[in-house]
Parts: C-alpha cells; sequence; structure tokens
C-alpha cells in the first residue's frame, strides 16, 4: 500500500543535541512537507520541498533544517539551537507543489529530556 | 499573514446529536479543505471545496463553502464515537510568501460520549 511513513514514533531528545526525523513516502509524489503541532495550535509549516534537491523556509524554520537528496525521502532535524522542540511533527506530501490535497505521515511525538 | 479562525475551540456532544462548526478567514479563499485528526495519529483529508456556495457531502458529513469565500462550514449528523478527533480547515496562501501554501486553523477537538 501506498503512504507516507515516518519514524520513529517518540523521540527523546537531551539538551545540546540533534535529532532527526525521518520521512518516507511511496507516492511518488514531487512536494513534501515538515509541519509542527503544539496543543491546541493549527499546524505550522517548517519547511517544504517542491522537488527533490530543493528546499525551502516555512514559517518557523528556525532551529530546523532539512535535505532533499532522494524523491521519497525529507529527513528533518532538530537541532540545539530550536530551544523549545517538544511537540508532535507531521510529515506530508503532496502530487506537485500547490496541488492542495496533502497526505499525512502519522507523526512523531519528540519530547525533551 | 493570514489566519484561519476555527469555532468552537471544542465540543462535548452525545452520540447521536448533529455537530456543526465553522472556519472563518481573514482573507479570500479560493479553496477550502477539512482534515480529522484521530488522537495521535496525522490528519486525513474528509472534504476539498472548490467553490463559492458548493455543498459537498462525505457520508454523514457536509461541507459548505461560504458566499463571502472568506468562511467555511462543517456538519456531521447522527454523531458516533468515532468521529472524536481533531477537525481542522484548511486553504491556500492568498499571495506574497504564503502562495502555494496551506494555512490551517486551530482545530476544533469533538468529543462524543456514548
Amino acid at each position: 500500500d501506498g503512504g507516507i511513513t515516518q519514524s520513529p514514533k517518540y523521540l527523546f531528545r537531551k539538551e545540546g543535541q540533534n535529532v532527526t526525523l525521518s520521512c518516507e513516502q511511496n507516492l511518488n509524489h514531487d512536494a513534501m512537507y515538515w509541519y509542527r503541532q503544539d496543543p491546541g495550535q493549527g499546524l505550522r509549516l517548517i519547511y517544504y520541498s517542491q522537488i527533490v534537491n530543493d528546499f525551502q523556509k516555512g514559517d518557523i524554520a528556525e532551529g530546523y533544517s532539512v535535505s532533499r537528496e532522494k524523491k521519497e525521502s525529507f529527513p528533518l532535524t532538530v537541532t540545539s539551537a530550536q530551544k523549545n522542540p517538544t511537540a508532535f511533527y507531521l510529515c506530508a506530501s503532496s502530487i506537485r507543489f500547490r496541488e492542495r490535497k496533502l497526505f499525512f505521515g502519522s507523526g512523531t511525538q519528540l519530547s525533551v529530556l | 499573514g493570514q489566519q484561519l479562525n476555527q469555532s468552537p475551540q471544542s465540543m462535548f456532544i452525545q452520540e447521536g446529536e448533529d455537530v456543526s462548526m465553522n472556519c472563518t478567514s481573514s482573507s479570500i479563499f479560493n479553496t477550502w479543505l477539512w482534515y480529522k485528526q484521530d488522537p495521535g495519529e496525522g490528519p486525513v483529508l474528509l472534504i476539498a471545496l472548490y467553490k463559492a456556495g458548493e455543498l459537498t457531502s462525505n457520508g454523514r458529513l457536509t461541507a459548505q463553502f461560504g458566499i463571502t469565500r472568506k468562511d467555511s462550514f462543517l456538519n456531521i449528523s447522527a454523531s458516533i464515537p468515532s468521529d472524536v478527533g481533531i477537525y481542522f480547515c484548511a486553504g491556500p496562501g492568498a499571495g506574497g510568501t504564503s502562495y502555494g501554501k496551506l494555512t490551517f486553523g486551530q482545530g476544533t477537538i469533538l468529543t462524543v460520549h456514548p
């Protein structure tokens, strides 16, 4: 079955540590996205990629980094510069950028030790 | 940037009741989307609306694209326990740095008591 796989489901970060969240899709979608979700708030866009080897900052990119070396993979690194990393992180993809229908993964809950 | 305001923020209802929620925008949209998020999972698209005044159903769900193009409504009829979750509205950016990107409302949390 086609879909988006995020791993791990739960992740813990120590002070000063970088952690990487994995996102893989087998939908053959060009565009991929990372969103952050905090309780009581909507989804906020961190980074997005329109095509392979391209990515752009979203609304809250500070303290995060991404890469898009393969079409199916869009990993997110939460760096030590992100001072409030505890959140639910969602990866999504769409057939192409500006396509309104996004398909989401099941999310990664990141917590700080 | 543009904002989407959803109301109510939360709802506690009895099984079998109907549910209504809405979303308003500070700017005109040409597309409205409604997503549902089950606890601990990613959102799933329920309904997409593309034209002012459009009324679209998906089973017990009905959504409408407001005539002003600044609002949208979602109704759930005869609620059941599996309707529990967070319902999000979303719309595309109007222009500038928001162009092509979706903006999400803060969500309506629905609790259904058996």
